[in-house]
């Protein structure tokens, strides 16, 4: 079976600054894809950044970027130029590609910014 | 982009109340829906596969009888939590999928309290 762990419960950074999250997974697949979805308080999912298990290249998106190492299967996230609109549970999830296609969590970073 | 529609957001009803919340995806069509249940602060659990035309997969310890998920068509799922109970408050989300369509997208959420 499929798990994702998220080893930092909570985390805080200055506005302005960069911070990484971090995320690991387990899985015997080699085709998946991966994903850092944002929570705010109003409960919302916003997926923030995917990643195609096949693609070398880390995925970006604007200030929102992965470092993915498919061999350690970690999938860490950064967010350049931190800002109060940041501030979210953050959840890594997985999906194969194949069958229902159901994504397994994490159990989230919660992140505040700093002013 | 994509955009899933869940109704309704807020439900308060009294104890042995039966609710229905339903999972609309508005330009695509979802052979595939998710219901997630999340307890405060913690992350989302997957509940049940719904497919259209097809009886829904229940995760291990969901009850099938308590909740009920009906998908008959491609835009429509609907849970019903029947004979609902203190217990069973919770925020309740639904996210759909297509093959061709990657990312899940979810909707807004349901917060249901049973008093």
């Amino acid at each position: 079976a499929q798990t994702v762990t998220q080893s930092q419960p909570e985390m805080s950074v200055q506005e302005a600054e960069t911070v990484t999250l971090s995320c690991t997974y387990d899985t015997s697949e080699s085709d998946y894809y991966l994903f850092w979805y944002k929570q705010p308080p109003s409960r919302q999912m916003i997926l923030v950044i995917r990643q195609e298990a096949y693609k070398q290249q880390n995925a970006t998106e604007n200030r929102f970027s992965v470092n993915f190492q498919k061999a350690a299967k970690s999938f860490s996230l950064k967010i350049s130029d931190s800002q109060l609109g940041d501030a979210a549970m953050y959840f890594c999830a997985y999906r194969p590609n194949f069958g229902n296609e159901k994504l397994t969590f994490g159990t989230g970073t919660r992140l505040t910014i700093i002013p | 982009g994509a955009v899933v529609s869940q109704h309704p957001s807020r439900v308060i009803c009294k104890s042995g109340t039966s609710v229905k919340i339903e999972c609309r995806s508005l330009d695509f069509q979802a052979t595939t829906m998710f219901w997630y249940r999340q307890f405060p602060k913690k992350s989302l659990m997957l509940m049940a596969t719904s497919n259209e035309g097809s009886k829904a997969t229940y995760e291990q310890g969901v009850e099938k009888d308590k909740f009920l998920i009906n998908h008959a068509s491609l835009t429509l799922s609907t849970l019903t939590v029947t004979s609902a109970h203190p217990e069973d408050s919770s925020f309740y989300i639904c996210s759909a999928g297509d093959r061709a369509f990657q990312p899940q997208h979810f909707g807004d959420g349901t917060r249901l309290s049973i008093l």
